[in-house]
């Protein structure tokens, strides 16, 4: 089983909609990323969070550390939101070597 | 605001070949990193720096070696290509080691197909 599980593997949006990706954990964690890609390009972290909420523009990260589950939240989905979204944890003592979900491909129709 | 620079971006070697994946950050960043994506799979770590002078096995370090050749350049080689390391390769940097409120940043990728 894979320590770092993410949910669903694919999505398909219409501009405009509500959009939910949920990563799950199963090790113990120091942080957790998120992380953008888009077609044929580079990630880009999105959110760092430890513990709680973090927002920017219409993106929203929370996590609960005791159900080990973080989901990303996006508001008002637009077609530039199309890309990959990956779930990393970062575990205590790892020196830094992040554990990376397989992630979530999301296309958003206009 | 170049960030992390990785060269060359695509790349069709033969069996058997070498080749040396260069990767350079401007952010004077201790922790250096390179990993490899394949499809259906996530991001794995094949080798790292901690710092300049350093360097440590990751998840899939075989068929790879790696220079860490100053603390601005992290390089990963393949001595003898397979069709096996056909990937996209990501090179990352962040500033240390070891401290969790860090995140990391990647560079481009380089598209690597072995035939």
């Amino acid at each position: 089983k894979n320590e770092v599980e993410q949910s669903p593997q694919n999505l398909t949006a219409q501009e405009g909609e509500f959009i939910t990706i949920n990563c799950s954990y199963s090790v113990g964690i120091s942080a957790l990323h998120w992380l953008q890609q888009h077609p044929g390009g580079g990630i880009v972290s999105l959110f760092m969070l430890s513990s709680g909420k973090k927002k920017h523009g219409r993106l929203i990260a929370t996590i609960n550390i005791q159900e080990k589950h973080s989901s990303l939240h996006i508001t008002a989905s637009h077609p530039r939101d199309s890309a990959v979204y990956i779930c990393a944890v970062l575990r205590p003592g790892s020196q830094g070597n992040l554990i990376f979900g397989k992630g979530t491909k999301l296309s958003v129709k206009p | 605001n170049a960030g992390v620079t990785q060269t060359p971006k695509f790349q069709v070697l033969k069996t058997g070949q070498s080749m040396t994946l260069q990767c350079a950050q401007d952010m004077n960043h201790n922790s250096m990193y390179w990993y490899r994506q394949d499809p259906g799979m996530g991001l794995r770590l094949i080798y790292y720096s901690a710092s300049e002078g350093t360097t440590d096995k990751g998840e899939v370090p075989n068929g790879y070696n790696v220079s860490r050749l100053n603390k601005r350049e992290f390089s990963l080689r393949l001595e003898s290509a397979a069709p096996s390391q056909t990937s996209v390769y990501f090179c990352a940097s962040r500033p240390n080691i070891g401290v969790s409120n860090q995140p990391q940043h990647f560079g481009d990728g380089t598209r690597l197909s072995i035939l």
